[in-house]
């Protein structure tokens, strides 16, 4: 079984277009995450949910909405899509307590 | 604020040679994380260890090794007897004890050549 599991693998849109980008842990973990990772590999934090409330903005635009509806999940939407949003979105969870923090495979988000 | 430093860009050694992956960090916090990951071309992050600031420990597992000193702020990782298989990008990786927001290195391209 996946632990943290991201949904859809690879994403082309169009600019102007809204998309929504799915995740989903199943290792009990309370604390939930979203990364971008950019073209030059560099890695940032965007949000971070900890059961199921926000606790990090990284001064992501508003056109970026996380929702969680309960701690296993996170799901990232995002309006308008501009090219410069293209980029990798890695979702994490970790558990402070265990030490665990894991990431999902990525989504690889191509905007056109 | 916290910063991670990766000065090694890109790195290349011949099959079977040892390399050491340098990690230099700064944080005003006393209690920390630190944590390396592995990122081949598949494109996964791949969670190798964390340490907790409390712990100088050298830790050995395989063919890895880490060194933490807290006297250089450095948390550097040793591959021994490299492989082809550990090509990939290498990441250091800093968090406070409190909400666990990763900072991340800008990352070492590692190849190995066969």
């Amino acid at each position: 079984d996946t632990a943290v599991s991201q949904t859809p693998k690879y994403l082309v849109t169009q600019m102007g277009n809204d998309k929504s980008i799915k995740c989903e842990q199943n290792l009990g973990h309370d604390t939930m995450y979203w990364y971008k990772q950019d073209s030059k590999k560099f890695l940032k934090i965007m949000f971070s949910y900890n059961n199921k409330e926000l606790i990090i903005n990284e001064t992501v635009p508003n056109r970026f909405s996380p929702k969680s509806p309960d701690k296993a999940h996170l799901n990232l939407h995002i309006n308008s899509l501009e090219l410069g949003d293209s980029a990798v979105y890695f979702c994490a969870s970790s558990d402070r307590d265990r030490g665990g923090y894991t990431f999902g495979s990525g989504t690889r988000l191509t905007v056109v | 604020a916290q910063k991670v430093t990766q000065a090694q860009t890109e790195i290349s050694v011949v099959e079977k040679e040892d390399v050491t992956l340098d990690c230099v960090y700064e944080t005003r916090d006393t209690t920390y994380y630190l944590f390396w990951y592995k990122q081949p071309p598949s494109g996964e992050l791949v969670f190798l260890i964390r340490r907790n600031s409390f712990d100088e420990q050298n830790e050995i597992s395989g063919r890895y090794s880490w060194n933490f000193q807290k006297s250089t702020s450095s948390f550097n990782f040793t591959i021994t007897a490299s492989q082809v298989v550990d090509s990939a990008v290498y990441f250091c990786a800093l968090s406070n004890f409190g909400n666990e927001k990763l900072t991340f290195g800008t990352g070492t391209r590692l190849t190995i050549i066969p």
